[in-house]
């Protein structure tokens, strides 16, 4: 079975200063990876994903992530936070198993933007 | 283009009532998931329809059920109701079985069961 692992719950940076939010997986056979953002009150919005092409991809809003196989990681970072990247943030990983398919997100990781 | 419409947005319910809500996927997206958010578990995987058949259920009791009508829109149904129901029910579209272009998530309906 899959899982998502996201260490820290919390993090806050300086707003310009570098966002990095980890991630690793496990998976028995290649993943599917993503990255989600939810402000309050929202449903979740794709910022990339990871389906086997480039091991680097960039998404909206300045984000990017690498995927490690050797790792198992899937971090997210961003070169300078900005006030308005406070939010949530769900790694998920997604494996289509039988028939049917799902995401398994992980805890999330809370952001805060600092002036 | 449209995304994800779930309705309603907000619902109070009764300890030992039913409910059902509704998700309209994107246009030309055959694949709808339904997701559970609480501040406990987290984000929870419900089920998965495409062509109107369910391919994937996760670990939630008989209580919860869903369907797909051949529009693709799919409604998902709890039967009596438990407080602890009360959550984000998300609903997430994509153009494949198997999210080769990511899912798209609505916004969500907040229900609360009182």
């Amino acid at each position: 079975a899959q899982s998502v692992t996201q260490l820290g719950s919390h993090v806050s940076v300086s707003e310009g200063a570098l966002v990095l939010l980890r991630c690793n997986y496990s998976s028995s056979v290649p993943p599917y990876l993503f990255w989600y953002v939810q402000y309050p009150n929202q449903g979740l919005q794709l910022l990339l994903k990871y389906t086997s092409a480039a091991t680097l991809v960039k998404g909206i809003n300045g984000f990017e992530a690498e995927f490690k196989k050797s790792e198992t990681s899937f971090h997210l970072t961003k070169p300078s936070a900005h006030m308005s990247d406070a939010a949530e943030y769900f790694c998920a990983v997604s494996i289509l198993t039988g028939g049917g398919n799902k995401l398994t997100f992980g805890t999330g990781t809370q952001l805060k933007v600092e002036l | 283009k449209a995304g994800v419409t779930q309705t309603p947005r907000y619902l109070i319910k009764t300890r030992g009532q039913q409910v059902t809500l509704s998700c309209s996927p994107i246009s030309g997206h055959r694949s709808v998931s339904w997701y559970q958010q609480t501040p406990g578990q987290g984000l929870q995987f419900l089920f998965e329809y495409f062509s109107e058949t369910q391919r994937n259920k996760g670990n939630f009791p008989g209580r919860f059920s869903g369907r797909q009508f051949s529009n693709s829109r799919s409604e998902m149904n709890v039967s009596t109701l438990e407080l602890g129901d009360s959550a984000l029910y998300l609903c997430a579209s994509s153009l494949d079985l198997a999210g080769n272009y990511g899912y798209t998530f609505g916004s969500g309906t907040r229900l609360t069961v009182v």
